[in-house]
């Protein structure tokens, strides 16, 4: 089955720590992304890769990093500069090209207490 | 700037009709897609519209009128299982989705 994984789906730390938020895709898409979620808000872009090695940030990338070493995975670090790191992340892929759905996985809750 | 505006609950009873509204301003129109999303889990694609008019899929439909900003989904036959967020976005002139906070759509019995 293809599809998207994220890991772990609940994640806690303690604040001043560094996370790393697992994103894989076996859909061979070429375009991956993660954003953020809060109630009462859209979701918001961090970052986005549209080809193995090259990401852009998004609207809210501080606090944030990525990298893209392989084509399926797109994992995302939530720095201990972020100062409200505590939201629901969604990772989604989709194909090359400029207009296409997004597929996306089942998401991590990160608590930061 | 851009905005993307849409009710923020809705209730409905099952077995009836419900109409979401969204309305936006961006940078540009590629299109408008809509999701839905269950409490704690990933969105799913329901629609996409770039032109004018209805598209029709089974017991949803969206509609789209780039004049005016303004877009529908409306879901027939609501069951249980619709209880859900719907989310509206739209891809902008650099091919980026915005999103709206979202519907939260309760079906009662």
């Amino acid at each position: 089955d293809g599809g998207i994984t994220q890991s772990p789906k609940y994640l806690f730390r303690k604040e001043g720590q560094n996370v790393t938020l697992s994103c894989e895709q076996n859909l061979n898409h070429d375009a991956m992304y993660w954003y953020r979620q809060d109630p009462g808000q859209g979701l918001r872009l961090i970052y986005y890769s549209q080809i193995v090695n090259d990401f852009q940030k998004g609207d809210i990338a501080e606090g944030y990093s990525v990298s893209r070493e392989k084509k399926e995975s797109f994992p995302l670090t939530v720095t201990s500069a972020q100062k409200n790191p505590t939201a629901f992340y969604l990772c989604a892929s989709s194909p090359a090209g400029e207009v296409n759905e997004q597929f996306f996985g089942p998401g991590t809750r990160l608590t930061v207490l | 700037g851009q905005n993307i505006d849409q009710p923020t609950e809705m209730t409905a009873t099952e077995g009836a009709i419900v109409q979401i509204n969204c309305t936006y301003q961006t940078s540009g129109f590629n299109g408008l897609f809509w999701y839905q999303q269950h409490a704690g889990e990933a969105p799913t694609f329901l629609s996409y519209n770039v032109l004018d008019g209805l598209e029709e899929k089974g017991r949803f439909s969206s509609f789209l009128s780039r004049s005016k900003g303004y877009s529908y989904l409306l879901l027939k036959e609501l069951q249980m299982k619709d209880s859900a967020s719907y989310l509206c976005a739209v891809m902008d002139s650099n091919y980026q989705l915005i999103w709206g906070a979202g519907t939260k759509l309760i079906i009662k019995p």
